[in-house]
């Protein structure tokens, strides 16, 4: 089955303690990107990846950290999480084609910071 | 701000009934896509409509995209409990190896037995 898997569902963890929340897409996609979702806000995209080893910032990046070493995953790195990090998190993937965009998104993680 | 934004925020209906969510957008686009989430999960892709198409159906959801107006419609006919969810719109900025997918807030439907 085709599927974006972000990894943990539910995280509750403390302030400055470093975390990697995985994503992982089994359609060969180029395209992968994080994106947060806060009440009010919106879903907000915090980076994201053309293609391995190419990754770029979004529009809330301070605080993340990604790496796109292979096509197929696109963790999330928070090397000293805090408070105000603490919300819905989702991973999608897309081909790179032009005009279309389909994008995939991953269950999600809810983080909390204590 | 969101190059999405959709009207109404919350829509409560009875089952049978026809919910209609309207999107509007500020800069040109290739597509726009809409977008379903039920409470705290995952988003899941409803439809997505090209520039050059003006409606588009698949089952019981249909898309109208007005280019001149900067909007978008989703209309959802005989509305059933388990369509309850948060739908999104969304547009995507592209070009000179940049890309965004930028969603509006959301309109919140509930659709009650």
């Amino acid at each position: 089955e085709a599927q974006v898997t972000q990894n943990p569902r539910y995280l509750i963890t403390v302030t400055g303690k470093k975390l990697t929340v995985t994503c992982s897409q089994n359609m060969n996609h180029e395209y992968m990107s994080w994106y947060r979702q806060d009440p009010g806000l919106g879903l907000r995209q915090i980076y994201y990846s053309m293609n391995v080893e190419v990754t770029d910032k979004g529009d809330v990046p301070e605080g993340y950290k990604v790496s796109r070493k292979e096509k197929r995953n696109f963790p999330l790195i928070l090397e000293s999480p805090s408070p105000n990090q603490t919300s819905l998190y989702f991973c999608a993937s897309s081909l790179v084609m032009a005009g279309t965009w389909d994008y995939t998104f991953g269950s999600g993680t809810r983080l909390t910071v204590v | 701000s969101q190059q999405g934004e959709e009207d109404p925020q919350a829509l409560s209906i009875q089952e049978g009934e026809n919910a209609t969510m309207n999107c509007s957008y500020k800069t040109s686009i290739n597509n726009l896509q809409w977008y379903r989430q039920n409470s705290g999960r995952g988003l899941v892709h409803l439809i997505l409509i090209r520039s050059n198409e003006r409606e588009k159906h698949s089952g019981r959801l249909r898309v109208t995209l007005d280019t001149s107006k900067k909007s978008s419609s989703l209309l959802i006919t005989a509305s059933r409990a388990a369509d309850t969810a948060s739908y999104f719109c969304a547009t995507v900025l592209s070009g000179g190896g940049y890309n965004k997918l930028i969603f509006g807030a959301g309109t919140r439907l509930a659709v009650h037995p």
